[in-house]
């Protein structure tokens, strides 16, 4: 059955740090991935996928993860947190293996707070 | 991008009665769209996948007498929380399937006085 873990519900960094965002998973056949962010009153806009292809995934407003199959991670990262960074962040799991995102597990959420 | 619109975005009901919560795919057709629930410092659970013109698969554990959902429409499936208890506050959410891309509408809100 597949799992995912976000370390830490709430993270705080000063504006112009490094923002690591941590996700492991567990998953029986080989895992599709995804971090999504929702800002307030908004619904979940994906960040970026890891389908399989390159382990170095670069999504949307300067963020990527590296997927590292013996640390089962899927950590997000990002040089230079901006204020408008500040929002929850979820890391998924498909459980298709084809890699559609029609059923996704969620991990509980990292609540990124961004401090001027 | 494809939007997916939710509505309410939060709503008080009473006890006992019933609320719709609606799903929307505004400029583009869903064959599939799915249901999600999120309790408090925990997950996003899928509750349920809605196929337009067919009957909704219900995951384990949810009760598909109390959480009724209908997708009528290629743009449209509802949710019905039907006599709904104080236990059934929670954020519900609902995203639509375009080929192999989900988009997630912005949740609704609910609150059972």
């Amino acid at each position: 059955a597949q799992s995912v873990t976000q370390l830490g519900s709430h993270v705080s960094v000063s504006e112009g740090a490094l923002v690591l965002l941590r996700c492991n998973y567990s998953s029986s056949v080989p895992p599709y991935l995804f971090w999504y962010v929702q800002y307030p009153n908004q619904g979940l806009q994906l960040l970026l996928k890891y389908t399989s292809a390159a382990t170095l995934v670069k999504g949307i407003n300067g963020f990527e993860a590296e997927f590292k199959k013996s640390e089962t991670s899927f950590h997000l990262t990002k040089p230079s947190a901006h204020m408008s960074d500040a929002a929850e962040y979820f890391c998924a799991v498909s459980l298709e293996y084809g890699g559609s995102q029609g059923n996704l597990i969620f991990g509980k959420g990292t609540k990124l707070s961004v401090k001027p | 991008g494809a939007v997916v619109s939710q509505h309410p975005s939060r709503v008080i009901c009473k006890s006992g009665t019933s609320v719709k919560i609606e799903c929307r795919s505004l400029d583009f057709q869903a064959t599939t769209m799915f249901w999600y629930r999120q309790f408090p410092k925990k997950s996003l659970m899928l509750m349920a996948t809605s196929n337009e013109g067919s009957k909704a698969t219900y995951e384990q554990g949810v009760e598909k007498d109390k959480f009724l959902i209908n997708h009528a429409s290629l743009t449209l499936s509802t949710l019905t929380v039907t006599s709904a208890h104080p236990e059934d506050s929670s954020f519900y959410i609902c995203s639509a399937k375009i080929g192999n891309t989900i988009y997630f509408g912005e949740g609704s809100w609910l609150t059972v006085v």
